[in-house]
């Protein structure tokens, strides 16, 4: 089993609702990652966070998503208001630390979005 | 613009036989390269990576030969087994962040 918890598995959303994703990192991990991967294709980097902080994401998460790490077990990413371009299966990792380039990342299983 | 190029983009071979997958990039910055596997249902998890100091890393049936000069870089399975079949991602950091490629589909049959 994945140490990295996500939930819910599956989220179905009409268009124009609002989506709320949930990752429990592994314990002991400081750094936090969400991709977002269509068609298991590439996976394409969001927002990561390093100590709960947010230190880079992408445009699109600026303009219509938020995410927030409350503590070191619990970080959630959302969506304010759904479009059909928006369903995806979306993954948190973690790893120990940020910076180093051979950290290894952890990934969830993912939760799989459906927007109708 | 596409930092990694994977392919091909999907791969069937016979149990027993060679899979050959194949990795190019164009940031000569990156000097990581781990590769990860992905199961249907699962997120991707580490399978093996290189250091760019090294032309050859091996684990087992998995090798993954690297030249940088041509910044190419291939994942050599050997005696491929049904349990094998997943897709399976190039993915250098760089600037904290795993830059994926697309991806190759290996499908082992029996």
């Amino acid at each position: 089993d994945a140490a990295v918890t996500q939930k819910p598995r599956y989220l179905i959303k009409m268009k124009g609702q609002e989506a709320e994703m949930k990752c429990i990192p592994e314990k002991g991990h400081t750094a936090v990652f969400w991709y977002q991967q269509k068609q298991s294709k590439e996976l394409k980097f969001l927002i990561y966070f390093q100590n709960q902080q947010p230190l880079d994401q992408i445009d699109m998460v600026k303009e219509r998503f938020s995410a927030v790490c409350p503590s070191s077990s619990l970080c959630s990413l959302g969506i304010r208001t759904c479009e059909a371009e928006d369903s995806a299966l979306y993954l948190c990792s973690s790893s120990q630390r940020l910076g180093a380039s051979a950290e290894t990342l952890y990934f969830g299983s993912g939760t799989r979005l459906t927007v109708l | 613009q596409q930092q990694v190029r994977q392919s091909p983009q999907s791969l069937t071979v016979w149990e027993g036989e060679t899979a050959i997958l194949n990795c190019s990039y164009e940031n000569s910055a990156f000097d990581y390269f781990p590769w990860y596997q992905q199961f249907p249902g699962e997120g991707p998890a580490l399978l093996i990576a290189i250091r760019s100091v090294s032309d050859k890393k091996e684990d087992g049936r998995f090798t993954i030969f690297f030249n940088k000069r041509e910044k190419k870089l291939s994942l050599h399975i050997t005696d491929s087994q049904p349990g094998d079949s997943a897709t399976y991602f190039c993915a250098p950091p760089r600037s904290a962040k795993l830059i994926f490629g697309e991806g190759t589909k290996l499908t082992v049959s029996s």
